[in-house]
């Protein structure tokens, strides 16, 4: 079956823009979460989506934001981009608790100039 | 606060056994997971262990869990050169938080 699939693959944006991703999870999986992956601060949970409702929030600020539709697809927005956003983000789903792991897409890799 | 370390960098040759370790905080982990990033991919699943085990063994993985000092380590055996890559310790965050705390990832580099 297909995987997670995350569009767009590469993106370049300027400070003080917005952006938007995407993430489609696998199948039948109903849970969506994202992460930021930079070379400083690792991989760091932002979000968490479970039909349509978040359950869980990172620490990031409020520029930052994502959103589930009802066929569990989900995207992800980043207002005000700031140098400090480039970064790889990874969409991963599982079917609900995600206790016996979760599956990640590829990523999108931002940057912004 | 939830924590987890891991060693930056391991080489090792092929054919060898690579033992790549990882240390967390969080004591009510209930489940802790090994992943794999190769370059320009996200992160694979390789397995997971839940913490009233001590040890799992799936083919040429074994992950030892130790609770008491809250060490886990992932031990790769006949290492190949397919398998350099970054690998990431994860603790699950406790019970219905839905998140992972990953560690910093250990780059093993495999040496022909």
């Amino acid at each position: 079956k297909a995987g997670v699939t995350q569009t767009p693959r590469y993106l370049i944006k300027t400070r003080g823009q917005q952006v938007t991703l995407s993430c489609s999870p696998i199948s039948g999986h109903r849970s969506v979460s994202w992460y930021q992956q930079t070379p400083g601060q690792g991989l760091q949970f932002l979000f968490e989506y479970f039909s349509e409702t978040q359950r869980n929030k990172g620490n990031f600020p409020g520029r930052f934001s994502g959103r589930q539709f009802s066929n569990s697809r989900s995207e992800m927005n980043v207002s005000t981009l700031e140098l400090g956003d480039s970064a790889l983000y990874l969409c991963a789903s599982s079917t609900g608790t995600g206790l016996y792991g979760y599956t990640f897409g590829s990523g999108t890799r931002l940057t912004v100039v | 606060g939830e924590d987890v370390e891991q060693s930056l960098f391991l080489s090792v040759r092929e054919g060898d056994s690579s033992v790549i370790n990882c240390t967390y905080t969080d004591s009510s982990s209930t489940y802790l997971y090994w992943y794999k990033q190769e370059p320009g991919a996200g992160l694979q699943l390789l397995t997971y262990i839940f913490s009233n085990m001590d040890m799992k063994q799936d083919q040429r993985l074994t992950v030892l869990l130790n609770k008491k000092d809250k060490h886990l380590s992932l031990r790769i055996a006949d290492t190949q050169t397919g398998d350099s890559a970054i690998y990431f310790c994860a603790e699950s965050g406790g019970s219905g938080t839905y998140k992972y705390i990953f560690g910093t990832g250990t780059r093993l580099k495999v040496l022909a």
